[in-house]
């Protein structure tokens, strides 16, 4: 089974200018996860899809932050404009429904640099 | 809110020298919990979930166990390979869909 593909794999932008990531979910996952993993820190939820439709977006910065996943299948979550603080690396992670039985699978992620 | 906290941040460890990774955590009802592996450059890999306390589960050299405040895995006799650094997470009854709340993780170095 394929996995969890993100591109691109870094990018190095300068503040105030915009970024955005893809993500394409393994096969018939329904549910789709963007997660913030700062330098030395645990992954944090930004937001997460069920289909083309947000579940919870509770800790998405809104005001620079956006996100869509159109069909149901591919994602992409943009930053505009970027501030030194997001530099992290940017998750996708997806699952098959909301059952228990569900752990969640992660892509590589977007290693992103803001100067 | 759900709270994980994993200890130690960093653990050394010569090659066979077993040891346990501690995670605790409050959570208004626990769906599950879960273990992960993150080697560097790579996203999360999913090793574990346990549901209630008294729960164990295994695999080759880690043991993972559920109490109802806490969890711990263990690493028997470990090898180089399981240099990683383990993520813990919990997944709470009632929350949005089924997100994770992950610890910030303890980075393990295994020496030969």
């Amino acid at each position: 089974e394929a996995g969890v593909a993100q591109s691109p794999r870094y990018k190095i932008i300068e503040k105030r200018q915009s970024v955005a990531f893809w993500c394409n979910p393994i096969s018939g996952h329904a549910t789709l996860y963007w997660y913030q993993q700062i330098l030395g820190q645990g992954p944090k939820l930004l937001i997460q899809f069920q289909n083309n439709g947000v579940v919870d977006d509770s800790q998405l910065p809104k005001d620079r932050f956006s996100a869509e996943r159109l069909k149901g299948v591919d994602s992409t979550l943009k930053i505009q404009p970027a501030k030194l603080e997001d530099s992290a690396v940017y998750l996708c992670a997806s699952s098959t429904y909301r059952g228990r039985n569900s752990p969640l699978h992660f892509g590589n992620g977007t290693r992103l640099t803001v100067t | 809110e759900d709270q994980v906290t994993q200890s130690p941040e960093a653990l050394r460890l010569q090659e066979g020298e077993s040891s346990s990774l501690n995670c605790s955590y409050t959570v208004s009802g626990l769906r599950g919990l879960f273990w992960y592996r993150q080697d560097p450059g790579k996203g999360p890999e999913f090793l574990f979930t346990l549901y209630s306390a008294g729960e164990e589960k295994e695999k080759e050299r880690l043991k993972a166990t559920l109490t109802k405040k806490e969890s711990f895995l263990h690493i028997t006799a470990p090898k180089p390979e399981d240099s990683a650094t383990y993520l813990c997470a919990v997944q709470a009854i009632g929350a949005a869909g089924n997100k994770l709340t992950f610890g910030g993780g303890t980075r393990v170095l295994v020496k030969p």
